[in-house]
């Protein structure tokens, strides 16, 4: 199998402060791990690709600073949105690589609903 | 740059039927990955299908199978004896086959399931 975690399944939280997502391969070691956004009816949109021991690849238009991502295991990633606000409302969802021969298929976690009051 | 369309936004079918939903690529690369994706009502999204594009046998899984038409860079999913709980979005991506493990998405097609 290849079950990837996410935690929290949901959180409210003020404007202004803070919020740790934490993405966890279970029963496998990812290398690279993938944080996307979604928004209502859309499809997936690539914010960062994380590796492991090194820093995460923002795609164009994600505020590096804005959103932290730390990958210091094999299992664990996790994506911190600084200071968030309204705006930063949305599904935030998480894919691990899992590695191996053929093709190396991305596991996704079940989301994270973010609501920024 | 490789690109992925879903032409059709939203498809129903009969309780036990079945559907094909329709997914084209554009790419000038010969070594490559196809998918799909569902995702019900819960957002978790579920690995449906695979296929290698130098494979020319196309990919089955139970009810869901592909045709891939690699000249026409084609990749549809076909659903036999729909069941309700097929009910989703169904989305088609790309995945080079060099280093980059970036999937590129296309833009979903919502499947109705018609009791």
């Amino acid at each position: 199998g290849a079950v990837v975690s996410q935690h929290p399944s949901w959180v409210i939280c003020k404007s202004g402060t803070s919020v740790k997502i934490e993405c966890r391969s279970l029963d496998f070691q990812a290398t690279t791990m993938f944080w996307y956004r979604q928004f209502p009816k859309q499809s997936l949109m690539l914010m960062a690709t994380s590796n492991e021991g090194s820093k995460a690849t923002y795609e164009q238009g994600v505020e590096k600073d804005k959103f932290l991502i730390n990958h210091a295991s094999l299992t664990l990633s996790t994506l911190t949105v600084t200071s968030a606000h309204p705006e930063d409302s949305s599904f935030y969802i998480c894919s691990a690589r899992k590695p191996g021969t053929g093709i190396e298929t991305q596991y996704f976690g079940p989301g994270t609903r973010l609501l920024v009051l | 740059a490789q690109t992925v369309t879903q032409s059709q936004p939203e498809m129903s079918v009969q309780e036990a039927e079945t559907v094909t939903l329709s997914c084209t690529y554009d790419t000038s690369e010969s070594d490559y990955y196809l998918f799909w994706y569902k995702q019900p009502p819960s957002r978790q999204m579920i690995l449906v299908i695979r296929q290698e594009a130098y494979k020319q046998q196309n990919a089955t899984e139970n009810r869901f199978s592909v045709n891939f038409q690699k000249a026409a860079k084609s990749f549809s999913l076909k659903i036999s004896d729909s069941q309700l709980g097929d009910a989703a979005m169904y989305f088609c991506a790309y995945r080079s086959a060099g280093s980059n493990y970036q999937l590129i998405w296309g833009a979903g097609t919502k499947l109705i399931i018609k009791p």
